[in-house]
């Protein structure tokens, strides 16, 4: 099945540190999206991508970086990480010119 | 005024009746509308999408528009508890940067037996 995947599910860091999380997809979609959601926040965009030359800051991109080095492939990166960036994080994909996504399983990141 | 609003609930429902989920929006220009389906850990998925003004149902789903009072609506008709989940409203907002996606913070239901 055409999918989206993301790697680590779980991740428990230290202040500081550097953090990657990585989004691949098989569904063929030309749009990649990275969200954190917070409990009482709802889901924030934090960069969105429609395609590899093509990167763009959401609303919440501060303290965060992204790469799309494939169609298939997004990974964001938390340079020093937070504690306030701790949160669930999810990669989603849509098609060109269809405004619904499809999320991956999401990665929970814990900073300490 | 937050861009996309719900109610946060808990929403409690016997089985069996019908739940109402609500969401009201800022953008009069919006022309799309999603209710996504989020089981507790699970990432959300798509379960109803309208674009025009009135009723679209879907099994025992309906989602309703009313452009003119900037709300929409899912209505899930023989609740059961596997139903029992937050449902989150998303709205593409009409802004000076371009179409956006915004989600609300969801309404949780609970679906008792």
């Amino acid at each position: 099945d055409a999918d989206v995947t993301q790697t680590p599910r779980n991740r428990i860091t230290k202040t500081g540190k550097r953090i990657m999380l990585e989004c691949s997809q098989t569904k063929g979609h030309d749009r990649m999206y990275w969200y954190r959601q917070d409990p009482g926040l709802g889901l924030r965009l934090i960069y969105y991508s429609f395609d590899v030359k093509d990167i763009n800051k959401g609303e919440i991109s501060d303290g965060y970086s992204v790469s799309r080095q494939a169609q298939a492939k997004f990974s964001l990166s938390l340079e020093s990480a937070i504690p306030n960036q701790t949160a669930l994080y999810f990669c989603a994909t849509s098609l060109a010119g269809v405004s619904h996504l499809f999320f991956g399983p999401g990665t929970r990141l814990t900073v300490l | 005024q937050k861009e996309v609003e719900q109610n946060s609930g808990p929403l409690s429902v016997p089985e069996g009746a019908i739940a109402s989920l609500n969401c009201t929006y800022s953008d009069r220009g919006s022309q799309s509308f999603f209710w996504y389906r989020q089981y507790s850990g699970k990432s959300p998925e798509l379960i109803m999408f309208i674009y025009s003004n009135g009723d679209k149902e879907d099994g025992r789903f309906t989602a309703q528009l009313n452009k003119a009072s900037q709300y929409v609506s899912l209505l899930i008709r023989d609740s059961q508890p596997s139903d029992s989940a937050t449902y989150l409203c998303a709205v593409v907002l009409i802004t000076g940067g371009g179409n956006k996606l915004t989600f609300g913070t969801g309404t949780q239901l609970k679906v008792e037996l």
